[in-house]
């Protein structure tokens, strides 16, 4: 049973336009969540994190969103960047930190000039 | 710093041969995770590594796979026999610590395609 779900395996966004990336989750322990980000032929880095205690995060051109109640987070990316092409996965954690982590199927995003 | 490596980059291989992948962590990161990814599942974690000592092997999905950690600089992940399902992209991740701000390192992962 998949537990963080990105139900869109693509999208394709504009340069300069506003790209959001949904992911929900069915677990209502997960309390800590993060967005990784993934080139062709590289390891995900990192992006941006948000603990169930915000329903908001920021982080230059990023922002993190977290409903708790629909069990639902999002990451805005504003404005889109041809470099931000690339594959994007969500992930969810019970506490804070990376031995629970769960992730979910990525979503590719395609930044068209 | 070199970040995690991880090797061979790419493995082709035949159905019931041996397959074993190497990951060198972070220097100083405590803590080791094999993950796999697939097109319909994402990155599952496979079996992660406290201190050298397996903490979960939950996510193992088979007899047939089984990790090591000898010391603080290596592991592998070694799956005998390897059928075509195992095909995937493999990763090692390593961290240092717990709690606040901790991340994973990814390396750069090994393909397999077992035919």
């Amino acid at each position: 049973d998949q537990q963080v779900k990105q139900n869109s395996p693509s999208l394709s966004v504009q340069e300069g336009r506003i790209s959001i990336l949904n992911c929900d989750y069915t677990n209502s322990m997960f309390d800590y969540f993060l967005w990784y980000k993934k080139y062709p032929a590289e390891g995900p880095t990192f992006l941006i994190s948000i603990s169930s205690i915000k329903d908001k995060n920021e982080d230059g051109r990023f922002t993190v969103f977290l409903n708790k109640s629909a069990k639902h987070l999002s990451l805005h990316i504003v404005p889109s960047q041809p470099g931000d092409s690339a594959v994007y996965f969500c992930a969810a954690s019970p506490i804070q930190g990376a031995q629970k982590l769960v992730f979910g199927q990525g979503t590719r995003l395609t930044i068209n000039p | 710093d070199a970040g995690v490596i991880q090797s061979p980059r790419h493995e082709v291989t035949e159905m019931g041969q041996e397959v074993t992948l190497r990951c060198k962590p972070i220097s100083g990161h405590n803590s080791l995770f094999w993950y796999r990814q697939t097109m319909m599942r994402g990155l599952e974690l496979l079996i992660y590594f406290n201190n050298n000592v397996p903490i979960d092997d939950s996510g193992m999905p088979e007899d047939r796979f089984s990790a090591k950690m000898p010391n603080a600089s290596f592991s592998t992940l070694k799956i005998q026999p390897s059928e075509p399902r195992d095909s995937a992209v493999y990763f090692c991740a390593s961290s240092v610590g717990q709690g606040l701000n901790e991340k994973l390192f990814f390396g750069s992962g090994t393909q397999l395609s077992v035919l």
